[in-house]
């Protein structure tokens, strides 16, 4: 089975700095369909969570543009240009259906 | 708008069995895969099955198989999750999503039902 790992695990930013967390997968995940299934999600403290990025780099609906995902093959990254109080949470990237372990970022 | 309503927390004994249900509405119920993940207290998010509300194809979690059941009801627009045998690590909030696509190889979770805490403990 894929392994999907994070790092870090844990992030402290300042608000209105950049965070960047990695995604790393133990296989390729290109798929014979030439896609890439790998997407990132938010769980706020206390929600469910939603989906923030599909497909690497494809910002879902409604989605703040301060939001990227970019990589291939087996290295992912998400990137956040500029980190606000409402970012905070744990993002989990996916592919098919593994999720990494979670990045906890919380604001300094 | 989407929705996914799921059924009320459950307290469970070692061994036993619980079913959780999550009502959805708002598109056309034949077209999405639910899928079915597990959050246990403190931990990540983990897989544990999907189904095809349209042809009724499931895919588990090998390390669930044998003990999670996915079933759906068209008249109702439901899937309901069993698991059975029970421990005291199936404690966890238990979320169903609807998926992005009716494909299992190419789809994602993307409309997340609230949760339904589930509890196991003698």
């Amino acid at each position: 089975d894929t392994v999907m790992t994070q790092t870090p695990l844990s992030l402290s930013v300042t608000p209105g700095q950049p965070a960047s967390i990695s995604c790393r997968s133990s296989q390729s995940v290109l798929e014979t369909d030439g896609m890439t299934y790998l997407h990132w999600y938010l769980q706020r403290p206390g929600q469910s969570p939603q989906l923030l990025i599909y497909e690497v780099s494809r910002r879902y609906s409604g989605v703040p543009d301060r939001f990227s995902g970019s990589g291939s093959g087996t290295d992912f990254t998400l990137k956040i240009s500029r980190v606000e109080a409402e970012d905070v949470g744990v993002y989990y990237c996916m592919q098919g259906r593994t999720f990494g372990q979670g990045t906890k970022v919380e604001i300094k | 708008q989407v929705q996914l309503v799921q059924s009320g927390p459950e307290v469970k004994k070692p061994g036993a069995s619980v079913k959780v249900s999550c009502k959805t509405s708002g598109y056309t119920f034949t077209s999405y895969g639910i899928s079915w993940v597990r959050q246990a207290p403190g931990q990540g998010l983990e897989w544990m099955g999907w189904i095809s509300p349209y042809s009724g194809n499931t895919h588990y979690a090998q390390r669930l198989q044998g003990r999670v059941t996915l079933a759906t009801d068209p008249s109702t627009s439901t899937v309901d999750m069993e698991l059975t045998s029970l421990r005291s690590d199936d404690t966890a909030v238990y979320y169903c999503a609807r998926d992005r696509h009716g494909r299992y190889g190419s789809s994602w979770p993307e409309y997340w039902g609230p949760g339904t805490l589930v509890t196991v403990s003698s």
